[in-house]
């Protein structure tokens, strides 16, 4: 079926050093994806999204990747810091719907 | 600005009665949704109402679940005869409605526990 989903589950690192967090979605009519990060007890918070004109798009400290070819998704979290600690889901939109599809979150922990 | 506000923040009922949840979205924001999201699981879409349009109710589990939109604004996720495995964090976005803009903006959700 059509899905967003996540390589890694969870995903630890130490603090001030990079974080690669994976997607893979397998809708080929996708064309607008974002980045969300949810805190402990909050809503999801809107990172970074980018079209599917696009191959990367560059935030504060976050670039977000997109390869059309291997419909493959990624966020980048520069310097992580103890503040990043959360679930980040990345979610897909198919065009014409104006529902997001998201998928099932990875826990990032940054460790001291 | 007010971000989108839910309550109650946390609602614990029994099994079998009926509940009821609120969410005022960001003012002008015509798209609202609502999310049903399961511990340690990403976010299942349950309804959508975009302006005076029909809502897109294809996410909704069962006929137990339904949901209105008052005015274009404040919206109420209503729950009949409770199961435990409704027990879930019921989570309320809005969003502008434009060929660009998609973000959506999180209230903080409500906890509702089924005993």
């Amino acid at each position: 079926g059509e899905s967003v989903g996540l390589h890694l589950p969870t995903l630890s690192v130490q603090e001030g050093d990079n974080s690669i967090i994976n997607c893979a979605y397998s809708n080929s009519a996708s064309d607008y994806f974002i980045w969300y990060k949810q805190e402990s007890g909050k809503g999801p918070q809107f990172i970074i999204d980018i079209r599917s004109n696009m191959d990367k798009r560059q935030g504060q400290r976050v670039t977000v990747l997109l390869n059309k070819t291997v419909k493959h998704l990624s966020l980048q979290i520069a310097a992580t810091q103890p503040g990043d600690s959360a679930v980040y889901f990345c979610a897909e939109n198919k065009g014409s719907a104006r529902q997001l599809t998201f998928g099932s979150g990875t826990q990032l922990t940054v460790l001291p | 600005g007010a971000g989108v506000s839910q309550s109650p923040s946390n609602k614990v009922t029994e099994k079998g009665k009926d509940v009821e949840l609120r969410c005022d979205p960001i003012s002008g924001h015509t798209a609202l949704y609502w999310y049903r999201q399961s511990l340690g699981q990403g976010l299942e879409f349950l309804i959508y109402f975009q302006g005076n349009s029909a809502p897109d109710k294809s996410g909704l589990p069962s006929d137990r679940f339904s949901a209105e939109r008052t005015g274009g604004s404040v919206s109420t996720l209503t729950i009949q005869r409770t199961q435990q495995e409704d027990s879930a964090v019921y989570l309320c976005a809005s969003s502008l409605y434009s060929g660009v803009d998609l973000e959506q903006y999180f209230g903080p959700g409500t906890r509702l526990t089924v005993t």
